[in-house]
């Protein structure tokens, strides 16, 4: 079957940095997606990964190892703004996204 | 970046009626929509799959009957929730995909529907 794992809620404090995993079983791969939800809004895109390393943009960077089904969202200088669900996704071989539950991030002043 | 309109934003309606929710690429054609729905504190789930000038695509469980999805150009496409019932209340949100920028879904902002 198709699985997407992440942490259901992660704390962490004002100016630090925090890393969100997710690991993945999908029927084909066609790229890994981090996207940002806050409450009672929808979800904004904020990177995607297909090849192996890491994807850096701003504050926010992306990490994937295709080989172990595994990714993580790295945040860092945290503001409160940040706190928010991630959600992980991964496009199978139908270009389809399957969703992760999406990991709460609580920031702490 | 790539955006996607979503209209109207919030609507309350009596028992029994239908809402039309509009959903727009305003930069890009996306010959895929995905329409998902959300209540609160849950994940988002995945109502249909809306391809341009073909029929929708359901998920299992989701009523094609009540849940009518047009997509008649490459930048719009419609959800009609028919008969609306106070269990059908949810947040819902299209996404378009960009088939010119690997295949990334772009989210519209979302529309909460009140069922009185």
């Amino acid at each position: 079957g198709q699985n997407i794992d992440q942490p259901t809620e992660m704390t962490a404090t004002e100016g630090a940095i925090v890393q969100i995993n997710c690991t993945y079983q999908t029927s084909g791969f066609n790229g890994l997606f981090w996207y940002q939800q806050h409450a009672g809004e929808a979800p904004t895109f904020l990177s995607y990964n297909v090849l192996d390393g890491l994807e850096e943009k701003g504050r926010f960077s992306s990490f994937l190892s295709r080989s172990k089904g595994y990714s993580y969202l790295l945040l860092k200088e945290l503001q409160m703004k940040d706190s928010a669900s991630y959600l992980c996704a991964v496009g199978d071989s139908n270009y389809q996204l399957i969703w992760g539950a999406g990991t709460k991030l609580i920031i702490k002043p | 970046g790539a955006v996607v309109s979503q209209h109207p934003s919030r609507v309350i309606c009596k028992s029994g009626t239908s809402v039309k929710i509009e959903c727009r690429s305003l930069d890009f054609q996306a010959t895929t929509m995905f329409w998902y729905r959300q209540f609160p504190k849950q994940s988002l789930m995945l109502m249909a799959t809306s391809n341009e000038g073909s029929k929708a695509t359901y998920e299992q469980g989701v009523e094609k009957d009540k849940f009518l999805i047009n997509h008649a150009s490459l930048t719009l496409s419609t959800l009609t929730v028919t008969s609306a019932h106070p269990e059908d209340s949810s947040f819902y949100i299209c996404s378009a995909r960009d088939g010119g920028a690997r295949e990334t879904q772009y989210f519209g902002p979302g529309t909460r529907l009140l069922v009185l």
